[in-house]
């Protein structure tokens, strides 16, 4: 079974200062998808960024991109000139070809911004 | 858009009783999966509709029992409700199985239940 760990579960950030998440999962497939979900207080999960396990290049969405180095099976998310809207619970999650449409979640990190 | 919405938002029952939530996917969206969170974790999948069967499931017992309908709603159902059912339960739907790994799932605001 697909395990997912994120070792820290909080951290904190200076408004406009880069954050680095960390997450590593545990694996037999070669070709799955990898996700960072946003978990605000109003709960609603929002998906962040995705990279694709047969992709090299990392993933980039805006503010945000992630380091996948599938050999040592991590996947860690950046955050540069973080927002105070940035504040949330991360998750970051897995999705591989058995059970195609089931994610499994590591159990989050807490990201705090002080201005 | 509406976007995934669930009802109630909240719900308080006590142990042993039944429940029920209920989901709307996004329109365009035929997959509904299910995931109960406990405060703290990250979500864990229950199980996903698809075509009004359920098609994939999780490590919950079969207390746990849910239901989709021809419009693609969902409900789920929990019987014999004990306090450690307490949870936040999302649901998210996604356009259908035949995308595999690159439908994403969108996810709803969840229904936080608790059980006394």
């Amino acid at each position: 079974a697909q395990t997912v760990t994120q070792s820290q579960p909080e951290m904190s950030v200076q408004e406009a200062e880069t954050v680095t998440l960390s997450c590593t999962y545990d694996t037999s497939e070669s070709d799955y998808y990898l996700f960072w979900y946003k978990q605000p207080p109003s709960r609603q999960m929002i998906l962040v960024i995705r990279q694709e396990a047969y992709k090299q290049q990392n993933a980039t969405e805006n503010r945000f991109s992630v380091n996948f180095q599938k050999a040592a099976k991590s996947f860690s998310l950046k955050i540069s000139d973080s927002q105070l809207g940035d504040a949330a619970m991360y998750f970051c999650a897995y999705r591989g070809r058995e059970g195609a449409q089931k994610l499994v979640f590591g159990q989050g990190t807490r990201l705090t911004i002080n201005p | 858009d509406a976007g995934v919405t669930q009802s109630p938002t909240h719900l308080i029952k006590t142990r042993g009783q039944q429940v029920t939530l209920r989901c709307s996917p996004k329109s365009g969206h035929d997959t509904v999966s299910w995931y109960q969170q406990a405060l703290g974790q990250g979500p864990q999948f229950i199980f996903q509709y698809y075509e009004e069967e359920e098609r994939q499931r999780g490590n919950f017992p079969d207390r746990f029992s849910g239901h989709q309908f021809p419009n693609y709603s969902s409900e789920l159902n929990v019987n014999a409700l004990w306090l450690g059912d307490s949870a936040l339960y999302l649901c998210a739907s996604s356009p259908g199985l035949a995308g595999g790994l690159y439908n994403e799932q969108f996810f709803g605001p969840g229904t936080r239940l608790t059980v006394l």
